[in-house]
């Protein structure tokens, strides 16, 4: 079993939806919490980072629930550019603080 | 531009070949990481350095794999006797440092590996 888990999609919206991407995390120890985005071939970008309170950035706010270990991502009012992979991300103190991604979920926003 | 400096963008060998991939973190991080990103895969953590120390090597491959993060100059990922499973983007994250956590990291643009 992975240590993070996405639904690999594609999610396929038009221009204006909502969309909301779920993740789960296997080890109870993860300390921290990100949202990267990966366009296709390109470097991975900090989306956002994920607080226990839950926490927004204009369209996207993102939720954390560490009793189930479940982190989720929602964008409201999708864009052509937000079509891109976007990937969950945890890391722990024990673990020298190296990222764990999961496969990321693809998103492709239509016009 | 004081972001993470990886080079060269792309590079090509030949089976057997060394591949040296080099990775400046962003000023003021004293802390990288090295991902390898297989086709069609997710990120995989390969090895943390920090100045003249490797931290975490779990990732690595046993063999052929190197690393080095020097007190003067670049880190170094050193690739030894190239093989085609080799083919991979790599990218290099850095970050300030783990005394207070949820310190995100920043990445290079990440260099391709073409095995021929």
């Amino acid at each position: 079993r992975k240590e993070v888990e996405q639904d690999p999609g594609p999610f396929n919206v038009p221009e204006g939806a909502t969309v909301a991407f779920n993740c789960t995390y296997s080890n109870s120890a993860s300390q921290s919490f990100f949202w990267y985005r990966q366009d296709c071939r390109k470097e991975p970008k900090l989306l956002m980072s994920v607080y226990s309170s839950g926490n927004e950035d204009g369209r996207f706010t993102a939720q954390l629930n560490r009793a189930s270990q479940y982190i989720s991502l929602l964008i409201r009012d999708s864009k052509l550019s937000d079509s891109a992979t976007y990937l969950c991300v945890v890391s722990r103190m024990d673990s020298s603080y190296k990222l764990i991604f999961g496969s990321g979920t693809r998103l492709l926003v239509r016009p | 531009n004081a972001g993470v400096m990886q080079n060269p963008r792309h590079l090509v060998r030949r089976r057997g070949q060394e591949a040296r991939l080099r990775c400046s973190p962003m000023k003021g991080h004293s802390h990288v990481y090295w991902y390898r990103q297989l086709p069609e895969e997710g990120l995989k953590f390969m090895v943390y350095l920090q100045k003249e120390n490797i931290i975490d090597e779990s990732g690595m491959p046993k063999e052929r794999f190197s690393a080095e993060f020097p007190k003067e100059g670049p880190s170094i990922l050193r690739i030894q006797q190239v093989v085609r499973g080799d083919s991979a983007a790599y990218f290099c994250a850095s970050s300030p440092g783990t005394g207070t956590y949820n310190q995100p990291q920043h990445f290079g643009d990440g260099t391709r590996l073409s095995i021929l």
